[in-house]
């Protein structure tokens, strides 16, 4: 069983969908929880960082952490075409450690 | 956000030659930084950690006499590829750490004919 688990894709959404981008982990030790969004040829964007469990929210972003089911998920409101990128949770035990990261969900958002 | 340039942003190289790849920290210090590369719709792979003033850690199968890596400073790391191949063609990222945030660099294409 792989450390973090993420939702295969790809994801096609219409413009204006809610999306539910979501990883489970086996670790315990993972403490922090980031998502980052890929465009293509570009490096990862650093989308929302998480420490504790419950809701985080900026904009139309929400990443919510549930510890006790080893579950983190990212929600995107009112999606966009500009949304459309890879995303890729990932999940740290301390810091300065390395970064654990899901395989990527490609989303897509038909205008 | 913080910011990590790496630069070149694209380099063409021939086989045999060696290519050296900065990543900076703009705007912080990071003791700090890490070493990936990405090949097409996949996801990355760490290839080795830097910290500033010590030898770096490299992952398994990666081959540290090829890829050196020097963290001269608290804002600089290199990577240097060296005798390249084509099979060395790929995207080379950076991170750099501030706290318990990663941030990115946008990242290397290097390209071996």
């Amino acid at each position: 069983q792989k450390e973090v688990e993420q939702d295969p894709g790809p994801l096609s959404v219409p413009e204006g969908a809610i999306v539910s981008l979501n990883c489970t982990y086996s670790n315990s030790a993972f403490q922090y929880f980031m998502w980052y969004r890929q465009y293509s040829r570009k490096g990862p964007e650093l989308l929302m960082y998480t420490y504790s469990s419950g809701n985080k929210e900026d904009g139309r972003f929400t990443a919510q952490v549930d510890k006790s089911s080893k579950y983190i998920s990212l929600f995107i409101r009112d999606s966009q075409p500009s949304d459309s990128a890879t995303y890729l949770c990932a999940m740290l035990t301390g810091a300065n450690s390395k970064l654990t990261f899901g395989k990527g969900i490609t989303l897509s958002v038909r205008p | 956000g913080a910011v990590v340039s790496q630069h070149p942003s694209r380099v063409i190289c021939k086989s045999g030659t060696s290519v050296k790849i900065e990543c900076r920290s703009l705007d912080f210090q990071a003791t700090t930084m890490f070493w990936y590369r990405q090949f097409p719709k996949q996801s990355l792979m760490l290839m080795a950690t830097s910290n500033e003033g010590s030898k770096a850690t490299y992952e398994q199968g990666v081959e540290k006499d090829k890829f050196l890596i020097n963290h001269a400073s608290l804002t600089l790391s290199t990577l240097t590829v060296t005798s390249a191949h084509p099979e060395d063609s790929s995207f080379y990222i950076c991170s750099a750490t501030r706290d318990y945030e990663q941030y990115f660099g946008p990242g290397t294409r290097l390209t071996v004919t």
